[in-house]
């Protein structure tokens, strides 16, 4: 299967500061997806990041607080805007080949916001 | 997207198999059940899927019951690698979104 690299794989921030995280995929994936876990949780799905179109936001998730983009089929970044230590989590991407195949994910970003 | 139930943590020997159930008792003729672990640290693992059949994989086998409302997950001779949390899920397939809702999961501790 493929394999996603996201980086940074940490990162400590003030309140009020911006992160983004990167994703590359080492083929083209038809879907890509950003998941937040807050500590002790499971997955919470935030968006479908669309290849050259707007991304798809779940309820509760805007897009002026988590900016995504997806300029190609192997890259895509999301951005945590105006952060809060309400933020602190780790964020994961996760991309899928074909429309019934599994998922595979990233290793994470874990932020902590101060 | 049909809701599945599992229990919130399991224990298993050893080199004993490990059996992790779901229920999706509203699941409908389209969906697939999905199974995925997360060990701790590190970002989920695809295991298997399936629509009706059966399926075996390298990783662990996959039981449908007839009726499709309930499944189980069998890791043949588990490992202490093993230990993680174990997610079922549902999920369309003719969805056209792809997307995957993660429930609570099955903690699963494998013992010496």
């Amino acid at each position: 299967s493929a394999v996603i690299s996201q980086k940074p794989s940490r990162d400590i921030c003030q309140r009020g500061t911006s992160l983004t995280i990167q994703c590359q995929v080492d083929s083209q994936v038809t879907m890509m997806f950003w998941y937040r876990q807050q500590p002790g949780q499971s997955l919470t799905l935030i968006a479908t990041a669309n290849q050259g179109s707007e991304a798809t936001y779940e309820s509760g998730f805007v897009i002026d607080k988590f900016p995504i983009s997806r300029p190609n089929l192997t890259f895509s970044t999301l951005t945590v805007s105006n952060m809060s230590p309400e933020d602190s989590s780790i964020y994961l991407c996760s991309g899928r080949a074909a429309p019934n195949e599994g998922l595979f994910f990233g290793s994470g970003t874990q932020l902590s916001v101060l | 997207d049909a809701k599945t139930t599992q229990p919130t943590s399991m224990d298993c020997a050893e080199g004993r198999a490990a059996n992790l159930p779901c229920n999706h008792s509203t699941i409908s003729g389209n969906e697939y059940v999905y199974w995925y672990r997360q060990i701790h640290s590190q970002g989920p693992q695809y295991i298997i899927h399936g629509l009706k059949n059966n399926e075996t994989n390298e990783m662990a086998s996959l039981i449908i019951t007839e009726d499709r409302k309930s499944s189980t997950l069998i890791l043949p001779h588990a490992t202490l690698r093993d230990t993680a949390v174990y997610y079922c899920i549902v999920r369309s397939r003719s969805s056209n979104t792809g997307k995957l809702i993660f429930g609570q999961g099955t903690t699963l501790q494998v013992k010496p």
